[in-house]
């Protein structure tokens, strides 16, 4: 299995453009997860779905972000429009639940100017 | 609701020294435990895990045992390298159907030679 890919590695953008993340999970895997890591707050969860269906989005920090899963096997985030706090490296994780843990991405790099 | 707590960091050690990072939970029912260490630029990967009271969970050279009567899963290992240099994460899942992971701040840990 590849893991979990994330795609862009890096991104730069400028302050109010649209941004979208992407996420492919492990076949499988049913429960997917955003989570953003920055030197100051450290590791944030933002949303996690659970079958496709949005379980938990109390982390999505204002309205300006999104995230969407249209199938089991793609996942992504936006930001529109983006801001420069919203620098950060944001990870996607999968599990197959039952305390098996997560399986995380590389991670998309995230520089907004 | 779960928590994890962490030592504060950064840790820093020379080589072949013994580690310890310390981690305390709090959590309802019967939660797994976890280990995430993160290098640099990477994504966090699972290092190792226990399921229930007085397991072991081990991997490559590094072990941690789930104490319930101490609420502690404490990582440890015997002789660290300068490849150990990374960032560790002490998780828990409560279960009872939630996939949830709750992270620990991270402890940041350098290897000197």
């Amino acid at each position: 299995d590849a893991g979990v890919i994330q795609s862009p590695r890096h991104e730069v953008t400028e302050m109010g453009q649209e941004v979208t993340l992407r996420c492919k999970p492990i076949s499988g895997h049913n429960s997917l997860f955003w989570y953003r890591q920055t030197m100051m707050r450290g590791l944030e969860l933002l949303i996690y779905f659970n079958n496709n269906v949005p379980i938990d989005d109390s982390g999505m920090p204002e309205d300006r972000f999104s995230a969407k899963m249209p199938n089991a096997s793609f996942s992504t985030l936006k930001i529109q429009p983006s801001e420069p706090r919203d620098s950060a490296v944001y990870f996607c994780a999968s599990s197959s639940g039952a305390g098996g843990g997560y399986t995380f991405g590389s991670g998309t790099r995230l520089t907004v100017v | 609701g779960d928590s994890v707590t962490q030592m504060e960091g950064p840790v820093t050690l020379s080589e072949e020294a013994c580690l310890t990072i310390n981690c305390t939970y709090t959590a309802t029912g019967y939660p797994s435990l976890f280990w995430y260490v993160q290098y640099p630029g990477e994504g966090l990967q699972l290092l190792l895990k226990a399921t229930k009271a007085d397991d072991k969970g081990s991997n490559k050279g590094f072990e941690a045992t789930y104490r319930k009567e101490t609420t502690s899963f404490h990582l440890e290992k015997g002789s660290v390298q300068v490849s150990d240099s990374a960032v560790y994460f002490c998780a828990l899942s409560s279960g009872a159907g939630s996939y949830q992971l709750t992270f620990g701040k991270g402890t940041k840990l350098s290897v000197i030679p």
